[in-house]
């Protein structure tokens, strides 16, 4: 199976909290990225967490890493039409910091 | 500040026609470059890294091949396309640092 492990869509409503959860396998992971890719587009970053952080927030999106269950979440809260996107989840493991790449999960939004 | 160019943004190739694909970065130098590709909107798979001029490595054996003739340019290419190569191709380079990936544009490809 893959290194990291992400479910493959996940549909919220209008105004809620999105969660989107990943797992992975290798313990010596220094950090861990969510990126965002819109239809069409090119992957962006958005944010990444150093393994020995428990979370890291940023205005709507709040990170939650879990490092003893290998566990990584990224929680969008009042999630807007424009939040209908792709979102990867990857691991650095190397001093080169070469990324490992989820599947990405499909964030549907209802109206 | 640092910016990727990857061209062009969609390509209509027929089948057996060969096939190049160009990436530049500004801003930066010694990049790692990287070409990966997405099928149908979904996962990512390296095709080719790339960690300085002339050095090339393939992560999947294809129809596909890889350059790098200046520092902060990256090619891919084709002798003879197949159907198979139809897919989103994504240019991204990163530094020796953990800031992660920064992603072209991509190239929507279709062979037919």
């Amino acid at each position: 199976g893959e290194d990291v492990e992400q479910s493959l869509f996940l549909s919220v409503r209008e105004g809620d909290s999105s969660v989107i959860n990943c797992t992975y396998t290798d313990s010596s992971s220094t950090y861990l990225y969510w990126y965002k890719q819109e239809p069409g587009a090119g992957l962006q970053l958005l944010t990444y967490i150093f393994s020995n952080m428990d979370m890291k927030q940023d205005q709507r999106l709040t990170v939650l890493l879990n490092k003893k269950d290998k566990h990584l979440s990224l929680r969008i809260a009042d999630t807007q039409t424009g939040d209908s996107a792709i979102y990867f989840c990857a691991e650095s493991r190397d001093s080169n910091y070469q990324l490992i790449w989820g599947a990405g999960t499909k964030l549907i939004i209802k109206p | 500040s640092q910016t990727i160019h990857q061209w062009p943004a969609t390509l209509v190739q027929p089948v057996g026609s060969p096939l190049s694909l160009e990436c530049t970065v500004e801003g930066t130098s010694n990049p790692n470059l990287y070409w990966y590709r997405q099928a149908a909107g979904r996962g990512l798979q390296l095709l080719f890294y790339s960690v300085g001029i002339g050095q090339i490595s393939s992560e999947v054996p294809q129809n596909l091949s890889a350059s790098r003739p200046q520092d902060r340019q990256f090619i891919l290419s084709s002798k003879k396309l197949l159907l198979s190569d139809s897919g989103f191709y994504l240019c991204a380079w990163s530094g020796d640092d953990p800031y992660g990936y920064t992603f072209g544009s991509g190239t929507r490809l279709t062979v037919v």
